[in-house]
């Protein structure tokens, strides 16, 4: 099974800010099989991300993500007052089939 | 546009049995697979099951294998959740979730299941 460890658990920024978040897997993951994904206080995730670097339909360009190894970041280029919230990766496997990350909670500062 | 509507919370005693419920609209029903992720309280997101409705062909995470069973309608574009005897630990968020490729492109609104004696 692969594990994706998530860090920091918490960011606590102010807006205007560079938020950098990064999920790293136990072993390889492809690219491709590596999403991102947005929750606010209660509400259901919405997706941010998927195969590392293509934003979702819908999601402003402040929101990046990037891939070296088997470290994946996503990058909030400049913090809007909704961005903070708590970010997941997930990685698509063998068994089980998805994975989700611990998450990280962007907070304000 | 796609939607996936979650039937309403539930409260249950341990023991009792349990079904949940997901509306897809908007997209071709049964050409999507469509699955389950829970939430336990203040908890982070775990897959438990996804479903083809066209074949019912049926993925379980070994977590949840045995302990829930999934299903689907495809004349009434709904898929289901369900449990035959609840317990404490199964309180959670439940939320529906379409697959795409290898990611939840579209997620319902969350179904908040209680076990309480």
């Amino acid at each position: 099974e692969t594990v994706l460890t998530q860090s920091p658990g918490t960011l606590s920024l102010s807006p205007g800010e560079r938020a950098t978040l990064s999920c790293r897997a136990s072993q390889s993951v492809s690219s491709t099989y590596l999403a991102w994904y947005q929750q606010k206080p209660g509400q259901a995730p919405r997706l941010l991300i998927y195969g590392a670097s293509s934003r979702a339909t819908g999601i402003p360009d402040r929101f990046s993500g990037s891939v070296s190894g088997t470290d994946f970041t996503l990058t909030i280029s400049r913090l809007e007052p909704e961005d903070f919230a708590v970010y997941y990766c997930q990685q698509y496997g063998t068994s089980p089939l998805f994975t989700f990350g611990p998450g990280t909670k962007v907070d304000i500062k | 546009e796609v939607q996936l509507v979650q039937s309403g919370a539930e409260v249950k005693k341990p023991g009792e049995s349990l079904k949940i419920s997901c509306k897809g609209s908007g997209y071709t029903f049964t050409t999507s697979w469509i699955g389950w992720v829970r939430q336990m309280p203040g908890k982070g997101l775990e897959w438990m099951a996804i479903i083809y409705p066209r074949d019912s062909d049926i993925r379980y995470s070994p977590s949840f294998q045995g302990q829930v069973t999934i299903s689907a309608d495809k004349s009434i574009s709904t898929a289901y959740l369900q449990w035959s005897s609840l317990k404490a630990s199964d309180t959670a968020i439940y939320y529906c979730v379409r697959h795409t490729a290898h990611y939840f492109d579209y997620w319902g609104q969350g179904t908040l299941v209680t076990v309480s004696s």
